[in-house]
């Protein structure tokens, strides 16, 4: 079946710089798009989402980036800081109801 | 405001015990609830998730069941636990959007650590 997935499951940055997490989608019929931050041991954050009639939204120090042409969702964090280590996953509404979620994407900030 | 809450937060339990989780939503009406299981170091998977009181569909077979006797109430349940249930439990809601847009908001989670 369809499913989203993410291409690294590791990316390590240094403090300061920016940081790219990507995700690609397989299913088409998603119109909504969200990136979400985990950290050890607690529930998902939302941190930006995207709707498929846009192609770029900022939010503060964020800003997701999709790519409907070869199904390519992008989170860039600028100016890393090390509260945002944490997993990142990437979800397609593409079913009503439901989210699909893809294994995530662990960031790790060097000092 | 819409608060979330889950507990327990941790939860040990042996093999072939019974399991209740309970999740709550307070500050919004009829939400879609959602439970999701995730494994340690893995992503969220889908258990169960209900459009209102009764209704309750499952995503995958497996050894819980989900009950929803009130609106903002969302109940995992297990007869008797297998190892194989251990993980990191996620409750969610969603406003009731009928389609798209379905953004979830997650609760802090539940440990559970079958023995």
């Amino acid at each position: 079946g369809e499913s989203v997935g993410l291409h690294l499951p590791t990316l390590s940055v240094q403090e300061g710089d920016n940081s790219i997490i990507n995700c690609a989608y397989s299913n088409s019929a998603s119109d909504y798009f969200i990136w979400y931050k985990q950290e050890s041991g607690k529930g998902p954050q939302f941190i930006i989402d995207i709707r498929s009639n846009m192609d770029k939204r900022q939010g503060q120090r964020v800003t997701v980036l999709l790519n409907k042409t070869v199904k390519h969702l992008s989170l860039q964090i600028a100016a890393t800081q090390p509260g945002d280590s944490a997993v990142y996953f990437c979800a397609e509404n593409g079913n009503d109801y439901k989210l699909s979620f893809g294994a995530g994407t662990t960031v790790t900030v060097r000092a | 405001s819409q608060t979330i809450h889950q507990w327990p937060a941790t939860l040990v339990q042996p093999v072939g015990s019974p399991l209740s989780l309970e999740c709550t939503v307070e500050g919004t009406s009829n939400p879609n609830l959602y439970w999701y299981r995730q494994a340690a170091g893995r992503g969220l998977q889908l258990l169960f998730y209900s459009v209102g009181i009764g209704q309750i569909s499952s995503e995958v077979p497996q050894n819980l069941s989900a009950s929803r006797p009130q609106d903002r109430q969302f109940i995992l349940s297990s007869k008797k636990l297998l190892l194989s249930d251990s993980g990191f439990y996620l409750c969610a809601w969603s406003v009731p959007s009928g389609r798209v847009y379905n953004e979830q908001f997650f609760g802090p989670g539940t440990r559970l650590t079958v023995l």
